[in-house]
């Protein structure tokens, strides 16, 4: 069965970084690729970046200079970084596993709230 | 960048209409489009891929089509559980949503 699951802290100074992590299970993070989705309260749904079963990374052109996504194999898990936080990146923050190939995204995990404040 | 346009941003239904969404990508993205639905407070669900294909559980009163910039999304006989938001996903190359729609009831 396969589940992906986020967490993190629920609430980032702005100027800090935010740290997820998504642990998944039911299949292996070598196997497929992972990504990062995010949403902003009412808003619609951004791709953040991915992490591809060879381990190479790609991002969002509009993110990149802040980003930056990793992974544990060993524990099946997957780290996204975003330095720099200003409150619009205040949102739900999803990892969801990727087909083959490039690939649509069949699974999701249920989300972190992220609030970015002081 | 891929962009996509996706309209209505909005739409309001009576129950056992047919709506009709549409995206329209910045490039040819080869049919490479995916649908989903969304419920709030709730992860997005895949509903079709690769432009017309229902994934398992999908209801046939939803169906896709188009091909090279163009696609579109119907829900034919509308039914309160579909009362939702929508995105476009387009995977040609890497990812891109399209701005989604609010399906509300009239």
């Amino acid at each position: 069965q396969v589940r992906l699951k986020e967490s993190g802290p629920r609430l980032v100074q702005p100027s800090q970084t935010l740290s997820v992590t998504c642990t998944v299970s039911g299949f292996s993070v070598t196997s497929y690729h992972v990504s990062w989705v995010r949403q902003p309260p009412g808003k619609g749904l951004e791709w953040v970046g991915a992490i591809w079963k060879g381990g190479s990374t790609d991002y969002n052109s509009a993110l990149k200079s802040r980003l930056s996504i990793s992974r544990d194999t060993s524990k099946n898990q997957v780290f996204l970084k975003m330095n720099s936080l200003q409150t619009d990146d205040t949102g739900t923050y999803y990892c969801a596993k990727g087909t083959g190939g490039w690939g649509y995204f069949d699974y999701w995990g249920q989300g972190v709230m992220v609030t970015v404040s002081s | 960048d891929i962009q996509m346009t996706q309209s209505p941003p909005s739409l309001s239904a009576s129950l056992g209409d047919k709506v009709t969404i549409t995206c329209q990508a910045s490039q040819n993205i080869n049919k490479y489009i995916a649908w989903y639905q969304q419920k709030p407070g709730k992860a997005p669900r895949l509903l079709i891929r690769y432009t017309s294909t229902l994934e398992s559980g999908t209801p046939s009163r939803f169906s896709g089509s188009g091909s090279g910039r163009d696609y579109s999304f119907s829900i034919s006989n509308v039914e309160s559980e579909d009362i939702a938001s929508y995105y476009c996903l387009q995977y040609d190359n890497l990812w891109t949503f399209g701005g989604g729609t609010k399906l509300e009831l009239k």
